[in-house]
């Protein structure tokens, strides 16, 4: 697509259910990255793979969370048993490697933990 | 600890006057930033950036200025249109092993009156 996208746009869960969010990067696009952004914060880094390996893992809050990246395309990004603290906007982007500086935004999944 | 810093969460300016954005940073490894415009409900979109190896990038009526030895770097908008109205986030990238990681400030919410 012309574009990064994300589904599903607006996600309300129960506490304790697992969630999926899923990432479209840029075709081509071998680097990939989730972020959130909770309330009146800055974006705060999960995740980052490189084709389908994930070098930095450090910024995934607990082991609720997981990713992975299949093909070096579709991501998902997994929160199990989710807690009310999960409630942010979770945005992925994606860039063409390491050496391209500038990082293209999905649109973001609103994740709502009732 | 908060290495990227937007310590103004909101600025208002009039219509055709200068917009100025500031941002500071602690770490000194970072050698790349970059500005980000984020409107409610989208993804962060690019805007401009500057290499640690200059101190002025413009482009249009946009430009960042970078002081190293302050580390601090601002953006200007000159002049400010209502369509400028948005969330702007200053955002760093590490060099050596981390320099896949952009890191974020909090973001500075800009309103530009008519």
């Amino acid at each position: 697509g012309a574009g990064v996208s994300q589904s599903p746009s607006n996600k309300v869960t129960e506490k304790g259910k697992d969630v999926e969010l899923r990432c479209d990067p840029i075709s081509g696009h071998t680097a990939l990255y989730w972020y959130r952004q909770s309330l009146g914060q800055g974006l705060e880094f999960l995740i980052y793979f490189q084709g389908n390996s994930a070098p930095d893992k450090s910024g995934l809050p607990s082991d609720r969370f997981s990713a992975e990246r299949t093909g070096g395309s579709v991501s998902t990004l997994t929160i199990q048993r989710t807690q009310q603290e999960d409630s942010a906007v979770y945005l992925c982007a994606s860039s063409g490697g390491v050496l391209y500086t500038e990082a293209f935004f999905g649109q973001g999944t609103r994740l709502t933990v009732v | 600890d908060q290495q990227v810093k937007q310590n103004s969460p909101s600025l208002s300016v009039q219509e055709g006057r200068i917009s100025i954005l500031n941002c500071d940073y602690t770490n000194s490894m970072f050698d790349y930033f970059l500005w980000y415009k984020k409107y409610p409900a989208e993804g962060p979109t690019f805007l401009i950036s500057i290499s640690s190896i200059k101190d002025k990038n413009e482009d249009g009526r946009f430009t960042v200025f970078l002081n190293k030895s302050a580390k601090h770097l601002s953006l200007h908008i000159v002049p400010s249109q209502p369509g400028d109205s948005a969330v702007y986030f200053c955002a760093a990238k590490g060099s050596g092993g981390s320099n896949y990681k952009l890191t974020f400030g909090k973001g500075t919410l800009l309103t530009v009156n008519p």
